[in-house]
């Protein structure tokens, strides 16, 4: 079956705009979670969505959002975009059962110029 | 809250030598544990996960992994590594055992040389 989709896999802002990724979950699965990597921060846990409510949340500013749909698709949005935000973003979809596992997507690598 | 650390961010070693990646963890509550594999440029694979029972975890590629909940660690261990055990390698806990909101710790980079 399909994994797990990002799109675009690669994106270049300008400081002060706003961008928007997209994950979609491999079939079935209704809980995406989000990661930001960068080389001095490692890998840091955004947030998770479940059936479309937010479950949990990391430790990011107010411009970092997102959303689920009901057709488990996920997005987020960085706002007022900082020179910080370049980084690897990495989504991971999950059926959320006991005998399963998270998978990952190839991530967006978005630049801020 | 819970926190990951690596113990070592490199670790360099020849083909078929065995090797040890470090994990200590602090959580105030139950965790389960996983240890993943980032290829370069390419998202993250699951390699093994602790959830209960034996303490002793077998994944793929030959790798295990040994919880020690005294010493709250959880060690990454191949007894003969190859060159394409090159990569990098993340420990992680979560609250739940289908892995989601992972915290994970800062990522060892194993560099296997012939």
């Amino acid at each position: 079956k399909a994994g797990v989709t990002q799109t675009p896999r690669y994106l270049i802002k300008t400081r002060g705009q706003q961008v928007t990724l997209s994950c979609s979950p491999i079939s079935g699965h209704r809980s995406v979670s989000w990661y930001q990597q960068t080389p001095g921060q490692g890998l840091q846990f955004l947030f998770e969505y479940f059936s479309e409510t937010q479950r949990n949340k990391g430790n990011f500013p107010g411009r970092f959002s997102g959303r689920q749909f009901s057709n488990s698709r996920s997005e987020m949005n960085v706002s007022t975009l900082e020179l910080g935000d370049s980084a690897l973003y990495l989504c991971a979809s999950s059926s959320a059962g006991a005998n399963t596992e998270a998978f990952f997507g190839q991530g967006t690598r978005l630049t801020v110029v | 809250a819970q926190s990951v650390t690596q113990l070592d961010s490199q670790v360099p070693v020849f083909e078929e030598a065995p090797v040890e990646l470090r994990c200590n963890y602090s959580s105030s509550v139950s965790v389960y544990l996983f240890w993943y594999v980032q290829y370069p440029n390419q998202g993250l694979q699951l390699l093994l996960k602790y959830l209960s029972g034996s303490t002793l975890v077998k994944g793929i590629n030959g790798f295990e992994a040994e919880f020690n909940k005294s010493q709250t660690s959880f060690h990454l261990r191949k007894p003969s590594v190859h060159i394409s055990d090159t990569a990098e390698y993340f420990c992680a806990v979560s609250k739940n055992q289908a892995g989601t909101a992972l915290i994970f710790g800062k990522g060892t980079t194993l560099s296997v040389s012939s």
